[in-house]
Protein backbone atom coordinates (compact mmCIF):
# COMPACT_ATOMS: atom_id res chain seq x y z
CA UNK A 1 0.00 0.00 0.00
CA UNK A 2 1.20 3.40 -0.94
CA UNK A 3 2.80 5.32 2.34
CA UNK A 4 3.83 2.03 4.24
CA UNK A 5 6.27 -0.68 3.40
CA UNK A 6 7.32 -3.76 4.71
CA UNK A 7 9.88 -5.64 4.76
CA UNK A 8 10.55 -8.65 3.75
CA UNK A 9 7.93 -10.19 2.04
CA UNK A 10 8.68 -13.06 3.06
CA UNK A 11 11.25 -14.85 5.53
CA UNK A 12 11.87 -18.92 6.64
CA UNK A 13 13.96 -18.88 8.90
CA UNK A 14 15.30 -21.99 11.75
CA UNK A 15 13.98 -22.07 15.45
CA UNK A 16 16.29 -20.03 17.79
CA UNK A 17 17.19 -17.62 15.09
CA UNK A 18 17.04 -14.15 15.61
CA UNK A 19 14.74 -12.32 13.04
CA UNK A 20 13.95 -8.87 12.55
CA UNK A 21 11.15 -7.51 10.66
CA UNK A 22 10.90 -3.87 9.34
CA UNK A 23 7.65 -1.42 8.57
CA UNK A 24 8.09 1.82 6.98
CA UNK A 25 6.01 4.75 6.28
CA UNK A 26 6.34 7.94 4.49
CA UNK A 27 2.99 9.39 5.98
CA UNK A 28 4.65 10.68 8.83
CA UNK A 29 1.39 9.33 10.56
CA UNK A 30 2.55 8.69 14.71
CA UNK A 31 0.56 5.39 15.53
CA UNK A 32 2.33 2.57 14.49
CA UNK A 33 0.88 -1.23 15.21
CA UNK A 34 1.99 -4.63 14.73
CA UNK A 35 -0.58 -7.54 14.34
CA UNK A 36 0.05 -11.36 13.09
CA UNK A 37 -2.88 -13.20 11.39
CA UNK A 38 -3.44 -16.65 11.84
CA UNK A 39 -6.17 -18.91 10.91
CA UNK A 40 -9.05 -19.32 13.30
CA UNK A 41 -8.12 -16.27 15.12
CA UNK A 42 -8.27 -13.13 13.05
CA UNK A 43 -5.89 -10.41 13.57
CA UNK A 44 -4.46 -9.74 16.78
CA UNK A 45 -2.13 -6.92 18.14
CA UNK A 46 1.42 -7.94 19.17
CA UNK A 47 2.79 -4.57 19.65
CA UNK A 48 1.98 -0.68 19.07
CA UNK A 49 3.43 2.40 19.01
CA UNK A 50 2.14 6.03 19.64
CA UNK A 51 5.48 8.15 18.91
CA UNK A 52 9.12 7.88 19.04
CA UNK A 53 10.66 5.50 21.78
CA UNK A 54 7.19 5.25 23.13
CA UNK A 55 5.75 2.10 22.57
CA UNK A 56 3.68 -0.90 24.37
CA UNK A 57 2.37 -4.49 24.42
CA UNK A 58 -0.92 -6.00 22.59
CA UNK A 59 -2.62 -8.69 23.67
CA UNK A 60 0.04 -11.16 21.96
CA UNK A 61 3.59 -9.41 23.13
CA UNK A 62 5.87 -12.93 24.51
CA UNK A 63 8.85 -13.75 22.88
CA UNK A 64 8.35 -10.25 20.50
CA UNK A 65 10.18 -7.05 21.22
CA UNK A 66 9.81 -3.55 19.16
CA UNK A 67 11.77 -0.71 18.51
CA UNK A 68 10.87 2.67 16.74
CA UNK A 69 13.58 5.14 17.32
CA UNK A 70 12.51 7.24 14.13
CA UNK A 71 9.27 8.32 13.64
CA UNK A 72 9.43 6.08 9.95
CA UNK A 73 10.29 3.10 11.27
CA UNK A 74 8.53 0.68 13.29
CA UNK A 75 10.87 -2.53 13.85
CA UNK A 76 9.33 -6.06 15.05
CA UNK A 77 12.19 -8.42 16.83
CA UNK A 78 11.25 -12.21 17.25
CA UNK A 79 14.31 -13.00 19.72
CA UNK A 80 14.50 -16.58 19.74
CA UNK A 81 11.93 -17.41 16.64
CA UNK A 82 9.70 -20.39 17.44
CA UNK A 83 7.42 -22.91 15.15
CA UNK A 84 3.98 -21.19 16.85
CA UNK A 85 5.42 -17.56 15.14
CA UNK A 86 5.03 -19.37 12.04
CA UNK A 87 2.02 -16.47 10.84
CA UNK A 88 1.81 -13.66 8.26
CA UNK A 89 2.40 -10.09 10.29
CA UNK A 90 1.23 -6.90 9.02
CA UNK A 91 2.13 -3.40 10.07
CA UNK A 92 -0.20 -0.75 10.37
CA UNK A 93 -0.35 3.09 10.81
CA UNK A 94 -2.85 5.87 11.82
CA UNK A 95 -3.01 9.31 12.08
CA UNK A 96 -2.71 10.65 15.95
CA UNK A 97 -5.36 12.40 17.35
CA UNK A 98 -7.82 11.17 14.40
CA UNK A 99 -9.60 8.64 16.01
CA UNK A 100 -12.08 8.80 13.33
CA UNK A 101 -10.01 7.70 10.69
CA UNK A 102 -9.00 4.28 9.38
CA UNK A 103 -5.53 1.95 9.37
CA UNK A 104 -3.87 1.79 6.81
CA UNK A 105 -1.80 -1.67 6.23
CA UNK A 106 1.19 -2.93 4.56
CA UNK A 107 1.58 -6.29 2.79
CA UNK A 108 2.04 -8.19 5.34
CA UNK A 109 5.32 -10.37 5.97
CA UNK A 110 4.79 -14.21 5.61
CA UNK A 111 7.38 -15.71 8.54
CA UNK A 112 7.87 -19.71 8.64
CA UNK A 113 9.72 -20.72 11.62
CA UNK A 114 11.04 -24.69 10.71
CA UNK B 1 -12.02 -14.00 23.37
CA UNK B 2 -12.17 -11.44 19.98
CA UNK B 3 -13.75 -8.20 20.77
CA UNK B 4 -15.68 -8.64 17.40
CA UNK B 5 -17.06 -11.53 15.71
CA UNK B 6 -18.27 -12.05 12.86
CA UNK B 7 -21.16 -14.04 11.22
CA UNK B 8 -21.43 -16.02 9.09
CA UNK B 9 -18.05 -16.95 8.85
CA UNK B 10 -18.33 -17.91 5.15
CA UNK B 11 -21.43 -16.47 2.28
CA UNK B 12 -21.67 -17.39 -0.85
CA UNK B 13 -23.82 -15.30 -3.72
CA UNK B 14 -24.90 -14.89 -6.78
CA UNK B 15 -23.55 -11.99 -8.50
CA UNK B 16 -26.03 -8.51 -8.15
CA UNK B 17 -27.71 -9.98 -4.92
CA UNK B 18 -26.68 -8.54 -1.73
CA UNK B 19 -24.24 -9.13 0.65
CA UNK B 20 -25.13 -8.67 4.49
CA UNK B 21 -22.49 -9.78 7.61
CA UNK B 22 -22.93 -9.30 11.12
CA UNK B 23 -20.49 -8.43 13.90
CA UNK B 24 -20.80 -8.45 18.01
CA UNK B 25 -18.78 -7.14 20.66
CA UNK B 26 -18.87 -7.42 23.95
CA UNK B 27 -17.72 -4.09 25.30
CA UNK B 28 -18.91 -0.29 24.80
CA UNK B 29 -16.37 1.14 22.00
CA UNK B 30 -15.40 4.68 20.75
CA UNK B 31 -15.91 3.62 16.71
CA UNK B 32 -16.40 0.06 14.69
CA UNK B 33 -14.53 -0.22 11.45
CA UNK B 34 -15.28 -2.49 8.78
CA UNK B 35 -11.90 -3.62 6.60
CA UNK B 36 -11.45 -5.90 3.34
CA UNK B 37 -9.05 -8.10 2.78
CA UNK B 38 -8.09 -9.85 -0.75
CA UNK B 39 -6.57 -12.81 -0.70
CA UNK B 40 -2.91 -12.76 0.01
CA UNK B 41 -3.18 -8.90 0.53
CA UNK B 42 -3.04 -6.40 3.44
CA UNK B 43 -6.40 -5.09 4.85
CA UNK B 44 -8.14 -1.94 3.04
CA UNK B 45 -10.09 0.28 4.90
CA UNK B 46 -13.78 0.55 3.90
CA UNK B 47 -16.04 2.21 6.35
CA UNK B 48 -15.83 3.74 10.11
CA UNK B 49 -19.11 4.65 12.06
CA UNK B 50 -19.02 6.58 15.36
CA UNK B 51 -20.89 5.27 18.80
CA UNK B 52 -22.83 8.01 18.52
CA UNK B 53 -24.36 7.34 14.90
CA UNK B 54 -26.55 4.32 13.84
CA UNK B 55 -25.98 3.98 9.93
CA UNK B 56 -23.31 5.28 6.73
CA UNK B 57 -23.52 4.53 3.52
CA UNK B 58 -20.44 4.32 0.87
CA UNK B 59 -20.69 3.74 -2.28
CA UNK B 60 -22.24 0.64 -2.06
CA UNK B 61 -21.95 -0.05 1.24
CA UNK B 62 -24.11 0.67 4.33
CA UNK B 63 -22.78 0.23 7.67
CA UNK B 64 -25.58 -0.15 10.61
CA UNK B 65 -24.44 0.18 14.94
CA UNK B 66 -26.84 -0.86 17.40
CA UNK B 67 -24.63 -0.23 20.75
CA UNK B 68 -27.31 -1.32 22.82
CA UNK B 69 -27.36 -4.56 21.38
CA UNK B 70 -23.20 -4.27 20.63
CA UNK B 71 -24.23 -5.24 17.33
CA UNK B 72 -23.28 -4.06 13.26
CA UNK B 73 -23.90 -5.09 9.86
CA UNK B 74 -22.37 -4.42 6.75
CA UNK B 75 -24.21 -4.28 3.42
CA UNK B 76 -22.93 -4.43 0.26
CA UNK B 77 -25.68 -3.73 -2.22
CA UNK B 78 -25.75 -5.17 -5.87
CA UNK B 79 -22.62 -7.16 -5.21
CA UNK B 80 -19.77 -7.47 -8.01
CA UNK B 81 -17.28 -11.04 -8.80
CA UNK B 82 -14.91 -8.36 -7.29
CA UNK B 83 -16.42 -7.84 -4.01
CA UNK B 84 -14.65 -11.45 -3.16
CA UNK B 85 -12.80 -11.29 -0.11
CA UNK B 86 -12.62 -11.80 3.38
CA UNK B 87 -14.54 -8.84 5.79
CA UNK B 88 -13.17 -7.95 9.34
CA UNK B 89 -15.29 -5.75 11.44
CA UNK B 90 -12.97 -4.22 14.30
CA UNK B 91 -13.42 -1.95 17.81
CA UNK B 92 -11.84 0.68 18.66
CA UNK B 93 -12.66 1.31 22.84
CA UNK B 94 -9.98 4.04 23.23
CA UNK B 95 -10.87 7.59 23.57
CA UNK B 96 -7.28 9.08 23.57
CA UNK B 97 -4.83 6.83 21.30
CA UNK B 98 -6.47 4.07 19.17
CA UNK B 99 -6.12 0.10 19.41
CA UNK B 100 -8.61 -1.93 17.13
CA UNK B 101 -9.55 -5.18 18.21
CA UNK B 102 -10.57 -7.87 14.92
CA UNK B 103 -12.97 -10.42 14.52
CA UNK B 104 -12.34 -13.66 12.95
CA UNK B 105 -13.52 -11.96 9.56
CA UNK B 106 -16.68 -12.99 7.18
CA UNK B 107 -15.18 -14.79 3.85
CA UNK B 108 -17.38 -13.28 1.29
CA UNK B 109 -17.70 -15.03 -2.27
CA UNK B 110 -19.48 -13.84 -5.63
CA UNK B 111 -20.32 -16.32 -8.06
CA UNK B 112 -20.65 -14.66 -11.21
Amino acid sequence: DAGITQSPRHKVTETGTPVTLRCHQTENHRYMYWYRQDPGHGLRLIHYSYGVKDTDKGEVSDGYSVSRSKTEDFLLTLESATSSQTSVYFCAITEWGALNYGYTFGSGTRLTVV
Amino acid sequence: SQQGEEDPQALSIQEGENATMNCSYKTSINNLQWYRQNSGRGLVHLILIRSNEREKHSGRLRVTLDTSKKSSSLLITASRAADTASYFCATDRRTSGSRLTFGEGTQLTVNP
